[in-house]
Parts: C-alpha cells; structure tokens; sequence
C-alpha cells in the first residue's frame, strides 16, 4: 500500500511565522501535490510537483511556496502566516490518475 | 466551466436506506471520474471511479451512475451502514497543460443513524 506521510498532525503558529509542512511518500511516485481542505469548497490545489525540482501553480499559490529537493520529499512553505491560512492541508502523491493523500495537517494562524 | 458541482451539502439517512450524491460538470474534456471518501482526521481514500464509456460501475454496496448526455454522475449506497458515515467526494479528471489535472466537488457529509 502507499504511505503517504505528513510531519504534522496539528500545529499552532502565530501571524507571520514562516512555517514548513512536510510530506513524504514511500511509492516512487513522480507526482506530489498539495491541497487545502476547507468546509463547502472541497480540496483546492496549491501546487504540484512533477519531478525533483520541479514546481508548478495550482489554483491558489498566493502566499505559498514549495520544494522538492528529493523525489519522496514535498515540502509547503508558507512564508509569511496569516489568519486566512488557518485550513487542513493535505498532500498526495500520485501515478496515472489516482490521487493517495496523507492524513493531513491541521493548521491554525493566531 | 472546470468546475464540479456535488450536492447534497449534507445527507442523513437511516441504517439499509441508500445514499445518493449527484455531481455535475461541464467540461466534456474530463475523462476520468473518481469518488473519495474521508473519514474524520484521515485523508480522503478512493472508493470508486468510472470512465465515460460506462453508464454503470459497481463495487459491493457502492454505485456510480454516469450520464454522458446530461453530464451528470452520481454514486449510490446501497444498505448504507453506520461505518458509510464519512465526507465524500466527486472529482473529475483530464489531462492540462502535461498533468492530470484533477477537480474536486465540495464534498458531501452523510450520517447513517442506526
């Protein structure tokens, strides 16, 4: 089965922090995404990785960043945290057309 | 028109009724069409897709039903059971810009009371 995991389950940052969410896969999967999960507006994509270094936009990258420095490691950055990044975050990895998520973090600005 | 459309927001059904949840879409390029299901702090999992050269695909209690001409789909559970109680998703699917783009609808809750 895949594993898909994420360093944190719930943290806590102040308004803005820099803040790093990690995401490791252990299928060897070319793909790696990252979503943010809030109520009544399904699974939005911040961005996706196609290959090591790589990095595309998804639909909301604002405040956003991303790095690959290895084929199993996505990691999210949010630079700067706002109040308006308080969300679920979820990270996938992928090969064809399925989607396998991690269990997510749960993130909350102050 | 790269949306998808899922109703309803939330569903309450009794323990052997079945559940259904409708999506909608409007992109004829989608190609591929998955549901996801999550439970209470895990990530969403696939349960069932389809492709749109099947009206019908079945997996156990669980249903889905494509209509090419209306672009609609829908996935149905048959007995639904206190453990179907989960978020779930539709997504459809299509190839943009090199990747599989994929759309999720906003997700629907279902409570199955005993």
């Amino acid at each position: 089965d895949v594993k898909v995991t994420q360093s944190s389950r719930y943290l806590v940052k102040r308004t803005g922090e820099k803040v790093f969410l990690e995401c490791v896969q252990d299928m060897d999967h070319e793909n790696m995404f990252w979503y943010r999960q809030d109520p009544g507006l399904g699974l939005r994509l911040i961005y996706f990785s196609y290959d090591v270094k790589m990095k595309e936009k998804g639909d909301i990258p604002e405040g956003y960043s991303v790095s690959r420095e290895k084929k199993e490691r996505f990691s999210l950055i949010l630079e700067s945290a706002s109040t308006n990044q308080t969300s679920m975050y979820l990270c996938a990895s992928s090969f064809l057309q399925g989607r396998y998520f991690g269990p997510g973090t749960r993130l909350t600005v102050l | 028109q790269q949306q998808v459309k899922q109703s309803p927001q939330s569903l309450i059904v009794q323990k052997g009724g079945i559940s259904i949840i409708n999506c909608a879409y409007e992109n004829t390029a989608f190609d591929y069409f998955p549901w996801y299901q999550q439970f209470p702090g895990k990530g969403p999992a696939l349960l069932i897709a389809i492709r749109p050269d099947v009206s019908e695909k079945k997996e156990g209690r669980f249903t889905i039903s494509f209509n090419k001409s209306a672009k609609q789909f829908s996935l149905h559970i048959m007995d639904s059971q206190p453990g179907d109680s989960a978020t779930y998703f539709c997504a459809a699917s299509m190839m943009s810009g090199g990747y599989n783009k994929l759309i999720f609808g906003a997700g629907t809750r279902l409570a199955v009371h005993p």
